[in-house]
């Protein structure tokens, strides 16, 4: 079947522990991004990957690191986690963002940071 | 830097009319999305329009784009209690450099009711 899992889906931390979220896609998909949803706020884009060791920011980068290491895998590693970074977040991938490619989504992970 | 709006952000309706939710955007793109989201899950691809005058139609929903007038509409003939949910807009804009970064609108909380 095809799909983006994410892991872990629920997790509660502390301020300043790193911690990675994983993203994984079975579709052979070249795009992946990771967005943050917040409620009034809709979805804002954290970073995005054309293809493997490419990657750009999107609009909300700050306190977030990513790598494409390999096609499958897009994760979200936060090196210092703060409250502001309560979140929902979502991982998609595509074959691209042209020529009528969908996002397919994950089931997201939400994260407290106390 | 591209905005996207969405009007409105709240719509309740009832059961077997139509509506129109609208989405505008600042600057020029020709790839435009919109996903459905319901309550505490991800977000579902609906429509993908890639050029001036697209329309595409699914059941009881029907998008189009204006790139002209940076305007996209979904519009909902006879609204069924089914089709509650959050939807949401996302563009990508035409500047260089920017080929994987997809803004979305806000979200129009859709509620229909008998």
């Amino acid at each position: 079947e095809a799909q983006v899992t994410q892991n872990p889906r629920y997790l509660i931390t502390v301020t300043g522990k790193k911690l990675t979220v994983t993203c994984s896609q079975n579709m052979n998909h070249e795009y992946m991004s990771w967005y943050r949803q917040d409620p009034g706020l809709g979805l804002r884009q954290i970073y995005y990957s054309m293809n493997v060791e490419v990657t750009d920011k999107g609009d909300v980068p700050e306190g977030y690191k990513v790598s494409r290491k390999e096609k499958r895998n897009f994760p979200l590693i936060l090196e210092s986690p703060s409250p502001n970074q309560t979140s929902l977040y979502f991982c998609a991938s595509s074959w691209g963002t042209g020529w009528g490619y969908e996002q397919y989504f994950g089931p997201g992970t939400r994260l407290t940071v106390t | 830097e591209l905005k996207v709006e969405q009007n409105p952000l709240f719509l309740s309706m009832q059961e077997g009319k139509n509506y129109t939710i609208y989405c505008n955007y600042s600057t020029t793109s020709d790839r435009l999305y919109w996903y459905r989201q319901d309550p505490g899950k991800s977000l579902e691809s609906l429509f993908v329009l890639l050029s001036n005058g697209a329309v595409k139609q699914e059941g009881r929903l029907m998008a189009s784009l204006d790139t002209k007038a940076r305007l996209s509409t979904l519009h909902i003939t006879a609204a069924v209690h089914d089709l509650s949910a959050t939807y949401f807009c996302a563009v990508v804009p035409n500047y260089g450099g920017s080929q994987g970064n997809l803004i979305f609108g806000k979200g129009t909380k859709l509620s229909v009711k008998p």
